[in-house]
């Protein structure tokens, strides 16, 4: 069975300072992993995956992630926050039979 | 504009009641679901559809009913809800037989009295 641990359910930031949210997962097959973005009132919207290929993967808004299978992690970065940033982010896990969501780590940004 | 279309965006009923949920999308994707979101929990898989058969069922209530009629609309009938029924109901779509929903409607915002 996969899981996703996302660490931290509140992330603060100053804007302009690096955006770190942590995820890190389990899986019996190689995963594909993503993230999603949540604002208030709104559905998710996918920021990027990884599949197969390279291990650091761009996704929109200037956000990207690095796919480390030794530590089993997926976090997701980005080296300037900015208010527009605020919002929940999702981490999840899929094997293409099953997909699992993490709970998700608020991000506020501080101006 | 996310491409998938949830109506109503909220809706307030109470447990004798009942009503129904509409997403609808035009992506040309085969595949539907239906997420439950309750607060500070993982995303709850419900029901998905495939070329309007539904091929998951993840063990929810009978109080909650599906129906796709076709592969651009999906609905969720409800009745004889419960007060932790309140919740965020999310539909998505994606290319069939790829269990990854790649699009998210803005969802219904449910409460139950």
């Amino acid at each position: 069975a996969q899981s996703v641990t996302q660490l931290g359910s509140h992330v603060s930031v100053s804007e302009g300072a690096l955006v770190l949210l942590r995820c890190n997962y389990s899986s019996s097959v190689p995963p594909y992993l993503f993230w999603y973005v949540q604002y208030p009132n709104q559905g998710l919207q996918l920021l990027l995956k990884y599949t197969t290929g390279a291990t650091l993967v761009k996704g929109i808004n200037g956000f990207e992630a690095e796919f480390k299978k030794s530590e089993t992690s997926f976090h997701l970065t980005k080296p300037s926050a900015h208010m527009s940033d605020a919002a929940e982010y999702f981490c999840a896990v899929s094997d293409n039979n099953d997909m699992r969501f993490g709970a998700g780590t608020r991000l506020t940004v501080k101006p | 504009e996310t491409g998938v279309t949830q109506t109503p965006r909220h809706l307030v009923m109470g447990m004798t009641n009942k009503k129904s949920l509409k997403c609808e999308q035009h992506l040309g994707h085969n595949a539907m679901y239906w997420y439950k979101q309750s607060a500070k929990k993982p995303l709850e898989l419900m029901f998905v559809y495939n070329f309007k058969e539904q091929t998951e069922n993840n063990s929810v209530p009978s109080r909650f009913s599906p129906e796709c009629p076709n592969s651009s609309h999906l609905f969720l009938h409800l009745h004889t809800l419960q007060p932790e029924d309140s919740a965020l109901y999310l539909c998505a779509s994606s290319q069939a037989r790829v269990r990854q929903p790649q699009h998210f409607g803005d969802g219904t915002r449910l409460s139950i009295l």
